[in-house]
């Protein structure tokens, strides 16, 4: 069955850092999402992204976050000057339009 | 504001037992309300997707339902195994065309033999 494959599995970074995370969604897919989860919260949604653009973006993805989606097949996540607060699993998900979810990245910042 | 709550937050049961989960959604108009299985630090996985025309979606031994009047949908689970311990998210697609999903807290189920 595909899946939507993500890297690192794990990543841990300095406050004040850029960190840059992977995606690669269901080849197919039209619709790709981040979403994260920081620690025993509900799953928020970040972005997402159709025909090479942002589509609709929730209040947490500020100037400090953007998407790009660099060479027809990958889908990043790039975080500026990452905070304490940024510490999360971030999921990336693909649809077409049925959803599915990447395994996530664990980002910890120190 | 649109919101997903979920209940109980946290449930253990035996083993071969059913157990029922809850929802209560605010978002409106919706697209459609999903349940999603999640283990400790994977990804959710879908169980059931039903529309608001939809009364009821079954998948294995698993059942939501849905009633779009109260806006509640419950996911029932049938002879309990081990495996089922993970946590039980109601997530519910606004309308519009973006595909965004709103997600519950949750219910953490534990499963014990």
């Amino acid at each position: 069955e595909p899946e939507v494959t993500q890297t690192p599995s794990h990543q841990v970074t300095q406050m004040g850092q850029e960190v840059i995370l992977r995606c690669v969604p269901i080849s197919n897919h039209l619709y790709f999402y981040w979403y994260r989860q920081i620690l025993g919260q509900k799953v928020e949604f970040l972005v997402s992204f159709y025909n090479n653009e942002i589509s609709e973006k929730s209040e947490i993805f500020d100037d400090q976050f953007s998407v790009e989606r660099p060479d027809g097949s990958n889908f990043t996540l790039k975080i500026r000057s990452t905070k304490l607060e940024d510490s999360a699993m971030y999921f990336c998900a693909s649809s077409a339009p049925g959803y599915t979810f990447g395994s996530g990245t664990r980002l910890t910042v120190v | 504001k649109n919101q997903v709550e979920q209940s109980p937050q946290s449930l253990i049961i035996l083993e071969g037992k059913n157990c029922t989960l809850q929802c209560n959604y605010t978002v409106s108009p919706f697209s459609n309300l999903r349940w999603y299985k999640q283990d400790t630090g994977r990804g959710p996985v879908s169980l059931t997707i039903m529309t608001f025309s939809e009364n009821t979606k079954s998948n294995g031994r698993y059942t939501a339902t849905l009633d779009a009047d109260t806006k509640q949908s419950s996911l029932h689970i049938t002879a309990s195994q081990l495996s089922d311990s993970a946590s039980y998210i109601c997530v519910v697609s606004p309308s519009g065309n973006t595909g965004k999903l709103i997600f519950g807290q949750g219910t953490t189920l534990q499963v014990k033999p």
